[in-house]
C-alpha cells in the first residue's frame, strides 16, 4: 500500500452537490493537512490536524468542511462549490511536532482533480 | 509574511548536463526548507528537508544547500536524465508559524 491514498482520483459536481473527498495514511503519522493546488499558484494549506485536533483553518470559505476521526484518516467535505473551486486538492501527513505542527517531513497523496460546473 | 520564490520558472537542459535549481525566501528565521518533486497531474514527493541549523543534505545525485542568513537554497543534480523531468517546488517553514509556504515551482525538462 503507498503511504498516503486520496480517494477519488477525480470528481466532477455541479455546484448543488455535495461530495467528500478521502485521505488515507498508513505511515503512523499523527498529523494530516489539505492542501489547494491552483494552475499558477502556489499550494495552498486549508486544514492542519494535529493529534487528531484542527490546529490551523487558513480562512477557508465554510463550503469547505474538513473531519479528521482519527489520526490515519482525513475527509474533506464539500457542498455548495463554485467553479473556482476547481483544483487538484492534496492530502498530506507527518509526524507531528507540538510546538510547531507542520515541522515534520511531509508525505503527499496523489491528489484529487476537482472539476465543479 | 514569508515569501517563497524559485527562479527559473522553467528550465529545459541536454541529458547529462549538471543543474542547478534555485529558491529565495525573503523571511530568514525559518524551521526548515523542504524540497518536493511533482510530476503531472500526481501529488508531491519529498526529496530533501534541511534543517536550520544544517547547511546542506545529499541523497544520490541531488544536493540541497542553504543559506539562511541570505534567504536562499539551491538545488543540485547532477548528470541529469529524463526522468528528472518535472516540477520542483521549494517550501520554507518560519520559526513562528505552523505551516509551510510553497513556492511555484520550476519545471525542469530533461531532453534526450
Amino acid at each position: 500500500e503507498t503511504g498516503v491514498t486520496q480517494t477519488p482520483r477525480h470528481l466532477v459536481m455541479g455546484m448543488t452537490n455535495k461530495k467528500s473527498l478521502k485521505c488515507e495514511q498508513h505511515l503512523g503519522h499523527n498529523a494530516m493537512y489539505w492542501y489547494k493546488q491552483s494552475a499558477k499558484k502556489p499550494l495552498e494549506l486549508m486544514f492542519v490536524y494535529s493529534l487528531e485536533e484542527r490546529v490551523e483553518n487558513n480562512s477557508v470559505p465554510s463550503r469547505f468542511s474538513p473531519e479528521c476521526p482519527n489520526s490515519s484518516h482525513l475527509f474533506l467535505h464539500l457542498h455548495t462549490l463554485q467553479p473556482e473551486d476547481s483544483a487538484l486538492y492534496l492530502c498530506a501527513s507527518s509526524r507531528a511536532v507540538t510546538v510547531l505542527p507542520g515541522a515534520g517531513e511531509l508525505f503527499f497523496g496523489e491528489g484529487s482533480r476537482l472539476t465543479v460546473l | 509574511k514569508q515569501e517563497v520564490t524559485q527562479i527559473p520558472a522553467a528550465l529545459s537542459v541536454p541529458e547529462g548536463e549538471n543543474l542547478v535549481l534555485n529558491c529565495s525566501f525573503t523571511d530568514s528565521a525559518i524551521y526548515n526548507l523542504q524540497w518536493f518533486r511533482q510530476d503531472p497531474g500526481k501529488g508531491l514527493t519529498s526529496l530533501l528537508l534541511i534543517q536550520s541549523s544544517q547547511r546542506e543534505q545529499t541523497s544520490g545525485r541531488l544536493n540541497a544547500s542553504l543559506d539562511k542568513s541570505s534567504g536562499r537554497s539551491t538545488l543540485y543534480i547532477a548528470a541529469s536524465q529524463p526522468g528528472d523531468s518535472a516540477t520542483y517546488l521549494c517550501a520554507v517553514l518560519g520559526g513562528s508559524q505552523g505551516n509551510l509556504i510553497f513556492g511555484k515551482g520550476t519545471k525542469l525538462s530533461v531532453k534526450p
